[in-house]
């Protein structure tokens, strides 16, 4: 049964860090891209990052791009996102999901809020 | 970027009436690389339509995507009660964009 976790969310300050993590299960997270989509509270879907499946390539949206970082272990079959400087702007439920162009399937979400 | 507008922004139907929902895009989709998710309150996005009109594994027949270009529709032939959801289109064409969501509420 192919399956995806995250964990890692909670509540931080602006300018602070936070390490989501994404376990997957039922396949191999190396053999494809992976993806991390974020939803602000009562907003729509925004793309976060990717990497792709060699792990070579690394591509983020403007909206985080120097500040978060997405990794993974294929060790642990996770994936990973390295989230610093944390603005409000930041909260959102986060996904991590299987990327062959459309995203199938999703894990059922992280929730970071960023607050004072 | 390619911008996806979708709407309505709410359908208010009735189980066992059509649901038709839109998404065009503000330049060509290329290869129809459009997909379409469904997501209902507290659950994560899952997947019913890629390249414009595949359905994707397990989704119920129902369900029906068209379009090509710029001009997408998902179609739900019979709503049932669990189809009451929030609607989002993509492109996979160029990048990557979402809609902004059609919700489908009961009347």
């Amino acid at each position: 049964h192919v399956q995806l976790v995250e964990s890692g969310g909670g509540l931080v300050k602006p300018g602070g860090s936070l390490r989501l993590s994404c376990a997957a299960s039922g396949f191999t997270l190396s053999d494809y891209d992976m993806t991390w989509i974020r939803q602000a509270p009562g907003k729509g879907l925004e793309w976060v990052s990717k990497i792709t499946s060699s792990g070579g390539a690394k591509y983020y949206s403007d909206s985080v791009r120097g500040r978060f970082t997405i990794s993974r272990d294929t060790a642990k079959n996770s994936l990973y996102l390295e989230m610093n400087t944390l603005r409000v702007d930041d909260t959102a439920v986060y996904y991590c999901a299987r990327n062959g162009g459309t995203f199938d399937p999703w894990g059922q979400g992280t929730l970071v809020t960023v607050s004072s | 970027e390619i911008v996806l507008t979708q709407s309505p922004g709410t359908l208010s139907l009735s189980p066992g009436e059509r649901a038709t929902l839109s998404c065009r895009a503000s330049q060509s989709v290329s290869n129809s690389y459009l997909a379409w998710y469904q997501q209902k309150p507290g659950q994560a996005p899952r997947l019913l339509i890629y390249l414009a009109s595949s359905r994707a594994t397990d989704i119920p027949d129902r369900f029906s995507g068209s379009g090509s270009g710029t001009d997408f529709t998902l179609t739900i032939s019979r709503l049932e009660p669990e189809d009451f959801a929030v609607y989002y289109c993509q492109q996979y064409g160029s990048s990557i964009t979402f809609g902004g969501g059609t919700k489908v509420e009961i009347k």
